[in-house]
């Protein structure tokens, strides 16, 4: 099974950087992924890394450390639509290569003031 | 792009109650999955499927049916419904290796 634990809320104000961590326990690791999830709305995939290392794709960047257990999403700049929830989610080794399943963790709600 | 579809949008049943909530992608995807998402607990694996007549359970598939006839569907069936199943509902695609995918979701109430 996944144990998949990051804080529950975060606050930050406009043009800040925050960091969102993420920690998890796995009985096989595939996979690691953050999605935004905006009230209301469906989650929509932000960035996925699966090796060690910093994966940078705007204002958001995602770090890995396999040997820890550990993530975190990082937010340049923050604007106020980026007040979402923010979901970690691993994948498992599960059958076959990458056919995994995907698990959540309880999510980061992230408020931004102005 | 349609992308994943889920219907109805919302929902409200009676207790005991059976009903299937409606999932399809137009992705050629493998891999569905259903998940429920309750307040402070995050999204929960219901059922998942790997390819057309294959499916697994997840965390939480009590109550819950599903089957794959065709890559596209992936329906999910409450058998008799009961107030814990009250939640927001999300299927998901992906491909291999990829980035899952999801629908709008079904808010469901059961009263």
């Amino acid at each position: 099974g996944q144990n998949i634990d990051q804080p529950t809320e975060m606050t930050a104000t406009e043009g800040a950087i925050v960091q969102i961590n993420c920690t998890y326990q796995t009985s096989g690791f595939n996979g690691l992924f953050w999605y935004q999830q905006h009230a209301g709305e469906a989650p929509t995939f932000l960035s996925y890394n699966v090796l060690d290392g910093l994966e940078e794709k705007g204002r958001f960047s995602s770090f890995l450390s396999r040997s820890k257990g550990y993530s975190y999403l990082l937010l340049k700049e923050l604007q106020m639509k980026d007040s979402a929830s923010y979901l970690c989610a691993v994948r498992d080794s599960g059958r076959g290569s990458t056919l995994g399943r995907l698990y959540f963790g309880r999510g980061t709600q992230l408020t931004v003031w102005p | 792009n349609a992308g994943v579809t889920q219907t109805p949008k919302f929902q409200v049943l009676k207790t005991g109650q059976s009903m299937t909530l409606q999932c399809a992608q137009d992705m050629n995807h493998e891999y569905m999955s259903w998940y429920r998402q309750d307040p402070g607990m995050g999204l929960r694996l219901i059922h998942y499927s790997v390819g057309a007549g294959i499916t697994d359970q997840g965390e939480v598939p009590n109550g819950y049916n599903v089957s794959r006839s065709t890559t596209e569907d992936f329906p999910l069936r409450l058998l008799s419904a009961a107030p814990s199943q009250t939640s927001v509902y999300f299927c998901a695609s992906r491909d291999r290796g990829a980035e899952a995918f999801f629908g709008q979701g079904t808010r469901l109430t059961v009263v």
